[in-house]
């Protein structure tokens, strides 16, 4: 069983639209991430959330806006997309506040 | 701010030899984790490697293990017996051990092994 899945893998879309990037983890952690990594391979943390608590927000625009319903669930909504988004996500969890992190497999998102 | 800067963008080992991955960072912490995390084609990223700063004995994990010098700020990756599957991009991480937790990576050394 994947431990940390994310859904879709692809996501090939226009600029303006919104889009979502759901994340589920089956391991029991209280703490999930989102990472974006961008053509560079450079990854950087957006978000962590702890408990559904947010817990780590970096400056990322407000068109961002993660969700979680429950603690194995982390999704990300980004509304009005731009052509600087194309990037992969990755989505993680740990089993507390920075503790070393399981990674999903990533959703490469495209804008055209 | 932390940083860490991995210098090395692409490096390539034979199979079976030894190869190591350079590391450096910066911190005003005296109480820190690092970390090596591996990233196949596939995507995954794969948690290969901790260490805490306190603790003066490098870390190993089978093949793999670090050679941690903390006054120089420098945090290596030694791959021993490097194998085809061990090709993939490697980041080095830096977590503080208290307020944010977020994790600082390098921008990555892609590893390829040669046949």
């Amino acid at each position: 069983d994947t431990a940390v899945s994310q859904t879709p893998k692809y996501l090939v879309t226009q600029m303006g639209n919104d889009k979502s990037i759901k994340c589920e983890q089956n391991l029991g952690h209280d703490t999930m991430y989102w990472y974006k990594q961008d053509s560079k391979k450079f990854l950087k943390i957006m978000f962590s959330y702890n408990n559904k608590e947010l817990i780590i927000n970096e400056t990322v625009p407000n068109r961002f806006s993660p969700k979680s319903p429950d603690k194995a669930h982390l999704n990300l909504h980004i509304n009005s997309l731009e052509l600087g988004d194309s990037a992969v996500y990755f989505c993680a969890s740990s089993q507390e506040l920075g503790q070393p992190q399981h990674f999903g497999d990533g959703t490469r998102l495209s804008i055209l | 701010a932390q940083t860490v800067t991995q210098s090395q963008p692409e490096m390539s080992v034979q199979e079976a030899e030894t190869v190591t991955l350079s590391c450096t960072y910066d911190t005003s912490e005296s109480d820190y984790y690092l970390f090596w995390y591996k990233q196949p084609p596939s995507r995954q990223m794969i948690l290969v490697i901790r260490q805490e700063a306190y603790k003066q004995q490098n870390a190993t994990e089978n093949r793999f293990s670090v050679n941690f010098q903390k006054a120089a700020k420098s945090f290596s990756l030694k791959i021993s017996d490097s194998q085809l599957g061990d090709a993939a991009m490697y980041f080095c991480a830096y977590r503080r051990t208290s307020g944010t937790y977020k994790y600082i990576f390098g921008t990555g050394t892609r590893l390829k092994v040669l046949a």
